[in-house]
């Protein structure tokens, strides 16, 4: 059984459109996150959750809205997509408050 | 702030050799750190970490990493190099946000090795 598991693995949409990532993890892992990464490999967090409550939300524009329905998903929704939103998103979980991550394997999102 | 330094953004080795992947961090906090491994196409697989205790680590393929505080420093090394160590590596450090911790990660650095 994947630990952390996103879909789609590929999603190609036009400009404008929204669209919707969704994760699971099976570890009984407390915390989940978002990461982007961008076309020159570099990773950095969107969002963070614990139990279902947004911990940590850095710079990241409105039109990006995650949701965690329970501890083990956590899905990110983002609205009128740019051309710039085209990049990997990794999902990834955590127990002890951040302490040892397991990621996904990554969505690629390509915006045309 | 926290923050990872990788040095050296593509390295290339030969079969057999050594690989020595740099990393400096600053935190103000003793630190977490992490090297992460991501194959194409895939995700990150966790190599190894550094929490307290042995400033030695061990990680997973032979790969090792030795924390130095004065140096503020946490190299990636593997005594001999295997075609399949192609790769792109991270190193990560934790940082506090409101009382949990995030992954703070250095821009990477991809490892090519030639027969």
């Amino acid at each position: 059984d994947t630990a952390v598991s996103q879909t789609p693995k590929y999603l190609v949409t036009q400009m404008g459109n929204d669209k919707s990532i969704k994760c699971e993890q099976n570890l009984g892992h407390d915390t989940m996150y978002w990461y982007k990464q961008d076309s020159k490999k570099f990773l950095k967090i969107m969002f963070s959750y614990n139990n279902k409550e947004l911990i940590i939300n850095e710079t990241v524009p409105n039109r990006f809205s995650p949701k965690s329905p329970d501890k083990a998903h956590l899905n990110l929704h983002i609205n009128s997509l740019e051309l710039g939103d085209s990049a990997v998103y990794f999902c990834a979980s955590s127990q002890d408050k951040g302490y040892g991550y397991t990621f996904g394997s990554g969505t690629r999102l390509t915006v045309v | 702030a926290q923050s990872v330094t990788q040095l050296g953004s593509h390295v290339s080795v030969s079969e057999g050799a050594l690989v020595l992947l740099r990393c400096n961090y600053s935190s103000s906090v003793p630190p977490y750190l992490f090297w992460y491994v991501q194959y194409p196409n895939q995700g990150l697989q966790l190599l190894l970490k550094y929490t307290t205790g042995a400033t030695l680590v061990k990680g997973i393929n032979g790969f090792e990493a030795e924390f130095k505080k004065s140096e503020t420093s946490f190299h990636l090394t593997k005594p001999s190099a295997h075609m399949s160590d192609a790769a792109e590596y991270f190193c990560a450090v934790t940082a506090l946000s409101g009382g949990y911790n995030k992954l703070i990660f250095g821009a990477g650095t991809r490892l090519a090795v030639h027969p």
